[in-house]
Formats: structure tokens, sequence, C-alpha cells
């Protein structure tokens, strides 16, 4: 199957830092995916970016399909954005589109004050 | 706008006893799909429905989990003769069919299994 990496595993920082986190997938993919999970547990949509660049607010997100890999960027952190960020991808095999994601390890975050 | 919700949110029960978990997907959408959650590991796909068509299960899902969707809308994941190992988030996903949908996640039921 399709494999996933997300680096760094941990990022510590100051609030108000800016970071980058990575991720690197094995195969053409039709969907890609980043999540923020927070602290209970629930997963929340950062952006859908199978390829090309999107801005929300602090957040922007790149995908170079061609390479295989994409990249989260963070500006002016805040402690709100600590936990864990997650890349997930659909294979680029499927006929229907849309079938199983495969998560990476994801990328724990921890804004200090 | 009401989101992919999930019942109950914790369970805690004994090695042996049978659990069942339900999810209601965001009413429009016509996949469901179920995934488990451990310890410091991304989620993994258990399986997933197109209405009430079940189209693909993991082998991760041993002959003791069975999920259902009877009615192409909510559906349920029950767990038979529960292990120590099964403990995990179960996380519940919906989305609209087609190759570049968003799946949308719902909170999780957590399982401690003693």
């Amino acid at each position: 199957g399709i494999q996933v990496e997300q680096s760094p595993p941990d990022l510590i920082l100051q609030e108000g830092a800016n970071s980058t986190l990575r991720c690197n997938f094995s195969d053409s993919v039709n969907n890609l995916q980043w999540f923020h999970q927070n602290p209970w547990g629930q997963l929340i949509n950062l952006f859908y970016i199978p390829s090309g660049t999107k801005q929300n607010g602090r957040l922007s997100a790149t995908t170079v399909a061609t390479e295989r890999y994409s990249l989260l960027y963070i500006s002016s952190s805040q402690t709100t954005d600590s936990g864990v960020y997650f890349c997930a991808v659909e294979r680029g095999i499927s006929n229907f589109g849309n079938e199983k994601l495969t998560f990476g390890t994801g990328t724990r975050l921890t804004i200090i004050p | 706008d009401t989101g992919v919700s999930q019942d109950p949110r914790h369970k805690i029960t004994k090695r042996g006893q049978n659990v069942t978990f339900r999810c209601d997907p965001i009413s429009e959408h016509n996949r469901l799909y179920w995934y488990r959650q451990t310890l410091g590991q991304g989620p993994e796909f258990l399986t997933y429905f197109q209405n009430e068509a079940q189209l693909e299960k993991s082998r991760l899902l041993s002959d003791r989990f069975s999920a259902e969707r009877p009615k192409g809308s909510f559906s349920t994941l029950e767990i038979q003769r529960t292990e120590q190992g099964d403990s995990a988030m179960y996380l519940c996903a919906s989305s609209l069919t087609g190759a570049r949908e968003t799946q949308y996640f719902g909170p999780g039921t957590r399982l401690l299994v003693l």
C-alpha cells in the first residue's frame, strides 16, 4: 500500500513563531487532506489539497504532486494551534475516488506561551 | 449545519463483552467510513459503505468485528468478545461520492477494554 511519512514527529515552538510541517508519500494520489487533531481527539479538516497551493488565514498548504510531497505552513502560531497534525492520502488508482485514506503518523506541535 | 456524530463518546467494558457504536453521517453524504486510532498512531482504515453496501473491509477487521448501514443512513460497528487490544479510538467519517470530495470526521468513540 501507499506509504505516508511526516516530519518532524515533534515540534516545540514559542508563541508567534512560524513552522513548516512536511508530508511525503510514496505513490500518486487522488486526494490529500491535512487535519488537526485537538486534545479531545476530534479531527478537524484544514485543507483538501491533492495539488497546488491554498491559504486559510494563518495556515497555508502546498502539494507538489509530481515530487510526492506536501507542506503545511503555520504562521504567527498561537497556543490553540497545539495538537497533532495529520496528512492523509488516497492513492491514485481508484476508479470511483474517495475511498480509504491512509494517514501518516503525525506531527505533534506544542506552542509555548 | 450538523456534522458527523458518534455515540457513545466513551465506553469502558470488560474483556469478553460485546460493544456497539453508532455513527450518524452528514445527511446528504452517501459514503461512510470507519477508522481505528491507537495511541501515538494515525487513524487506520477499517471499512467503508456506499449507501447500504459495504464496499471494502480491511484485514484489520477480524471476524469479531461487524459493521452495518442498513438503510444507507446511520451505521453501527459491533465488536464481539472484546480483547484488551481492541482499546482504541473508533472514528467515523462521511463524504459525498466522487474523486475530489473531502472526508469529514466525527468526534470518535474512545473504547477501553479492562
